[in-house]
This record gives structure tokens, C-alpha cells and sequence, in this order.
């Protein structure tokens, strides 16, 4: 079974920095994009980062761009997302999803990690 | 910068159908390489596709949901409504100029 799970969240000052997790199982992880997308609480859903499956292409949304790093290790089927410069409105719970090569959806999800910027 | 917009909320009787739209712009849905996926989030769940490339349903979806595009809208219809699909519907879809993703902003369904 196709399995996607989060960690690495909790709380965070403003300003700090957080680094996210995403451990996959039961799919050739090497083969698929993959993405995060946030959803700040009771608010709906928001992309945030994407990249390709060898790791060299790269995409981030305007709200995370330059804060942001997403990337992949294919040798243990891991996605990170290293957050800096964390501000209140990143708050919100991170899910990674995977995304199907030529494709625009996300098929998986996982059942996402709780980030909270607070002083 | 693409905005997806959906109704806010939704609602209707079991056994019914209801459609819920998904207006975009020549940038992103009405692109025609843009192909437009919508999910469902229960309660207290993980978001779950429920369409991809505008009309077709992963395995284990019920045919009670459909898909369509038209120009630079999307709706997804869900026939026989029962009271476990209320929760929210988000469309979905990629913006090939400024290569970002943008999810619309929600649908919020309630089966009276």
C-alpha cells in the first residue's frame, strides 16, 4: 500500500526555522513528483512547493519563495521541506501528496504535521 | 496570479445532485495543457482525489462523481447524495506561466 507520512512539526518563534519530513512506502518513489500543500486552520487548502522526480526542477509559491527549500533523497524514498524565516501565517498543518509523472494531480496524501508560529 | 474561485458553501437533500463550479482564467484552467483535479476533505481527514485530467476518477471512486472542463471553468457533479459526503471540494489545477499550483478556494457541502 502506498503509505505517506509527515514529521517534524511543532512550534516555532517567529523568525525561527522548522524541517519537515515525509517518509514514503509501497511506490517507486523515484518516479514521481511530489508536493506540499498547507492548509492554515479552518482555511482551505494552499500548494506550496513541488518538485520533479530526479530533484533538479524546483517550484514554490509566492507566500514561500526564498524561505522555502524543498527537496528529495530517492535512496531512502524522503521528501523534506526546510522552512526559514517562519512567520504567523505559515501556521497550519503540512501534508505531503504525490503526484503522478505527467500528471497535474495528487493522488496520495499523507495525514499531514502541525506547524505553529507563535511567540 | 491565478485565482480558482468556487461557491463558498453548498447544500442539498439526500438522493439529489449537486454541481459545484470552478472558474479560472485563459492563464489556468482555460489553458489547454491545464488539466483540473478536485479532491474532497472530510471532517478531520487528509484531502482525496476524486477527479483527475478534468473527467476521470481514480479506482475505488463511485460514478456517483463526475467531472467536466469548458473553457476556463470546471464543475464537478455528485449524483445520489448521501450524508457522508458532506465535507469540502476543492478544484485544483497548474498555472503553465508562472508554474505554481493553485487550489480553488473551497466548497463547503452540506446533505440536509
Amino acid at each position: 500500500d502506498v503509505q505517506l507520512v509527515e514529521s517534524g512539526g511543532g512550534l516555532v518563534m517567529p523568525g525561527g526555522s522548522l524541517r519537515l519530513s515525509c517518509a514514503t512506502s509501497g511506490f517507486t518513489f523515484s518516479t514521481y513528483s511530489m508536493n506540499w500543500v498547507r492548509q492554515a486552520p479552518g482555511k482551505g487548502l494552499e500548494w506550496v512547493s513541488s518538485l520533479t522526480p530526479s530533484g533538479r526542477s524546483t517550484y514554490y509559491a509566492d507566500s514561500v519563495r526564498g524561505r522555502f527549500t524543498i527537496s528529495r533523497d530517492n535512496a531512502k524514498n524522503s521528501l523534506d521541506l526546510q522552512m526559514n524565516s517562519l512567520r504567523a501565517e505559515d501556521t497550519a498543518i503540512y501534508y505531503c501528496a504525490r503526484e503522478p509523472l505527467g500528471h497535474q494531480d495528487l493522488d496520495y496524501w499523507g495525514q499531514g504535521t502541525l506547524v505553529t508560529v507563535s511567540s | 496570479q491565478s485565482v480558482l474561485t468556487q461557491p463558498p458553501s453548498l447544500s442539498a437533500t439526500p438522493g439529489r445532485k449537486v454541481t459545484i463550479s470552478c472558474s479560472g482564467s485563459s492563464s489556468d484552467i482555460g489553458n489547454r495543457n491545464s488539466f483540473v483535479s478536485w479532491y474532497q476533505q472530510l471532517p478531520g481527514t487528509a484531502p482525496k482525489l476524486l477527479i483527475y485530467d478534468n473527467d476521470k476518477r481514480p479506482s475505488g471512486i463511485p460514478d456517483r462523481f463526475s467531472g467536466s472542463k469548458s473553457g476556463t471553468s470546471a464543475t464537478l457533479a455528485i449524483t445520489g447524495l448521501q450524508t457522508g459526503d458532506e465535507g469540502d471540494y476543492y478544484c485544483e489545477t497548474w498555472d503553465h506561466n508562472l508554474n505554481v499550483g493553485f487550489f480553488g478556494g473551497g466548497t463547503k457541502l452540506t446533505v440536509l
